[in-house]
């Protein structure tokens, strides 16, 4: 069964780069047809879709934080990352990873505090 | 950006019970394929969203057929035929159609 798993820092500086990975295990990240997400969650809010990469290496990410967000994959380790940059409060959050297609699983989420 | 009005957003529902969560888009769902990428995300105290329903109506392995979802376009309904205590939670609609991807602001279901 796919299994998903972030990883990162809980605790990043103002102005800083938040950066999470998220290991894979139960199919190849390059498999064909998949679709991979980051969807964040601040604390006792709602969810917010920050980007998308699908198996072919086309990313799509959320207008909201397009000049700030990066995901990118590492086969070789079989490992979804992403990158966040000039962070503000506002960014604190639970941070998913997901694969999104063709089955649906998540990932149980990193909590991400931008504090100094 | 699409958006997605989920109401109620507070339930109180009495076990064995129905329930019924409606969403609303202020556009279109429907894709250039013709499929419509409607989801439904449940999620309980502590844990992750854990999808439930896809494509409007598809339930997704393991969940429960008490839960059914139904719509077209922009309007849809996630409806629980008979709630049980495990079903409290937060339920999230959820659209795949357009970019970015968006979610409803969740209704919190709960046992009365």
């Amino acid at each position: 069964q796919l299994q998903l798993q972030e990883s990162g820092p809980g605790l990043v500086k103002p102005s800083e780069t938040l950066s999470l990975t998220c290991i894979v295990s139960g199919v190849s990240i390059s498999s064909s047809n998949y679709h991979w997400g980051w969807i964040r969650q601040p604390p006792g809010k709602g969810l917010e879709w920050i980007g998308s990469m699908y198996y072919s290496g086309s990313t799509y990410y959320n207008p909201s934080l397009k000049s700030r967000v990066t995901i990118s994959v590492d086969t070789s380790k079989n490992q979804l990352s992403l990158k966040l940059s000039s962070v503000t409060a506002a960014d604190t959050a639970v941070y998913h990873c997901a694969s999104v297609s063709p089955d649906n699983y998540w990932g149980q989420g990193t909590l991400v505090i931008v504090s100094s | 950006d699409v958006v997605m009005t989920q109401s109620p957003l507070s339930l109180p529902v009495t076990l064995g019970q129905p329930a019924s969560i409606s969403c609303r888009s202020n556009q279109s769902l429907v894709y250039s394929d013709g499929i419509t990428y409607l989801n439904w995300f449940q999620q309980r105290p502590g844990q992750s969203p854990r999808r439930l329903i896809y494509k409007v109506s598809y339930r997704d392995s393991g969940v429960p057929d008490r839960f059914s979802g139904s719509g077209s376009d922009t309007d849809f309904t996630l409806k629980i035929s008979r709630v049980e205590a495990e079903d409290v939670g937060v339920y999230y609609c959820m659209q795949g159609t357009h970019w970015p991807y968006s979610f409803g602001q969740g209704t919190k279901l709960e046992i009365k």
